[in-house]
């Protein structure tokens, strides 16, 4: 059974600083990983997807990096203002499950002016 | 309308009653699904649709009810629920496969009195 884990479970930064947000899986044949955001009460917010072949992808000052082999993903926030404040969620897609998102259960991160 | 809409935002209900979410993409695409978030949990995923057919139940009691008329709107029929069953409901879409990116709505708050 896949299973995802994010940690840390909450983080609390400074405006401006670098910061990076952890995903592992327990089953390494996966489709990809995607990255969300989701604020308070709201839906998620696809953010950057990594098919399993590639090693990462960047969207403006985010950097989502994977690591297949090691069943281990990162998200890169560089230079965090405080409308980066939200909970983010990774989720992977299992060879053999063509529809199904498995998540974690998230980073609630909060980046104080 | 851009995107992943669903109505209504918020619904409160009691067990006896009999509801139903709407959800509508604006995207072209021809996969859409529930999926379901509980405080504490990570996301869930009920159905799937493809081409209007179902093609995923993840062992959802039958108390929920999904119906999709056509590629771009979905919906879920509510009835006899529990006060468990009180989440945040988010639906989502896709382009058919399994190496494409899901795009979600901003999700239905449910209350079950």
């Amino acid at each position: 059974k896949q299973e995802v884990t994010q940690i840390p479970a909450a983080l609390s930064v400074p405006e401006g600083e670098n910061l990076v947000l952890n995903c592992s899986f327990t089953d390494s044949a996966i489709y990809n990983l995607q990255w969300f955001r989701q604020d308070p009460g709201k839906g998620l917010t696809s953010l950057l997807l990594i098919q399993s072949s590639q090693r990462e992808q960047t969207s403006g000052r985010l950097n989502a990096s994977l690591d297949k082999s090691s069943g281990r993903s990162t998200l890169y926030i560089a230079a965090s203002q405080p409308g980066d404040s939200a909970t983010y969620l990774c989720a992977v897609r299992l060879v053999g499950s063509n529809y199904k998102l498995t998540f974690g259960k998230g980073t609630l991160l909060t980046v104080n002016p | 309308e851009t995107g992943v809409t669903q109505t209504p935002r918020h619904l409160v209900m009691g067990m006896t009653n009999k509801k139903s979410l709407k959800c509508e993409q604006h995207l072209g695409h021809n996969a859409m699904y529930w999926y379901k978030q509980s405080a504490k949990k990570p996301l869930e995923l009920m159905f799937v649709y493809s081409l209007e057919e179902r093609v995923e139940n993840n062992s959802v009691p039958s108390r929920f009810s999904p119906e999709c008329p056509n590629s771009s709107h979905l919906f879920l029929h509510l009835h006899t629920l529990q006060p468990e069953d009180s989440a945040l409901y988010l639906c989502a879409s896709s382009q058919e496969g399994a190496y494409n990116e899901q795009f979600f709505g901003p999700g239905t708050r449910l209350t079950v009195l």
